[in-house]
């Protein structure tokens, strides 16, 4: 596509439950990475995946959190179990290569509330 | 870590104003960016600069780099009320697939 989608804009929770997050990278672009930015904070990484393989995980902070590529497009971000501190906006990036010579695009977030 | 730190946190200026926005940074890198966030949501990229590289101008933003002082600025001239948003600047690891963000400085223009 055009740019980056992510869905759903908004996501409300209760605490417990299960949610997912989408991400449609733009054609073509083989790095896909994870973000989150907790409210006026910096962002911070997830993980990073080049192709369907995720390189990287470092940043996931907890096993409640997974996430998969599939076709080297769609990103799915899991998060089980959600809890209040899971409150934050999920940013997705793409970029058309695996290293740091090109900026990122990014999408306009999914901004995950937990009750 | 080798995060960036923005300086100031925050910044409010008259419209017709220039403003400085300054990241440093801890370890060495190759490539460092700066972004602009609106209303909290996605980022948008604004300029890439190379660590042999020392300034970058792209329309009213120019980006100096001293890797000396391993320090990064940002400058807007002739700021718009439409500039009023966070920016970021982003630094590689000196090489791999990823950028670390800073906090960011929030800049606010007065119309």
């Amino acid at each position: 596509g055009a740019g980056v989608s992510q869905s759903p804009s908004n996501k409300v929770t209760e605490k417990g439950k299960d949610v997912e997050l989408r991400c449609d990278p733009i054609s073509g672009h083989t790095a896909l990475y994870w973000y989150r930015q907790s409210l006026g904070q910096g962002l911070e990484f997830l993980i990073y995946f080049q192709g369907n393989s995720a390189p990287d995980k470092s940043g996931l902070p907890s096993d409640r959190f997974s996430a998969e590529r599939t076709g080297g497009s769609v990103s799915t971000l899991t998060i089980q179990r959600t809890q209040q501190e899971d409150s934050a906006v999920y940013l997705c990036a793409s970029s058309p290569t695996g290293g740091t010579n090109y900026g990122y695009t990014f999408g306009s977030g999914t901004r995950l509330t937990v009750v | 870590s080798q995060q960036g730190e923005e300086d100031p946190q925050a910044l409010s200026i008259q419209e017709g104003e220039n403003a400085t926005m300054n990241c440093s940074y801890k370890t060495s890198i190759n490539n460092l960016q700066w972004y602009r966030q609106n209303s909290g949501r996605g980022l948008v990229h604004l300029i890439l600069i190379r660590s042999n590289e020392r300034e970058k101008h792209s329309g009213r933003l120019r980006v100096t780099l001293d890797t000396s002082k391993k320090s990064s600025s940002l400058l807007i001239t002739a700021s718009r009320a439409a500039d009023t948003a966070s920016y970021f600047c982003a630094t590689d690891a000196g090489g791999t697939y990823k950028y670390i963000f800073g906090t960011g400085t929030r800049l606010k223009v007065l119309a």
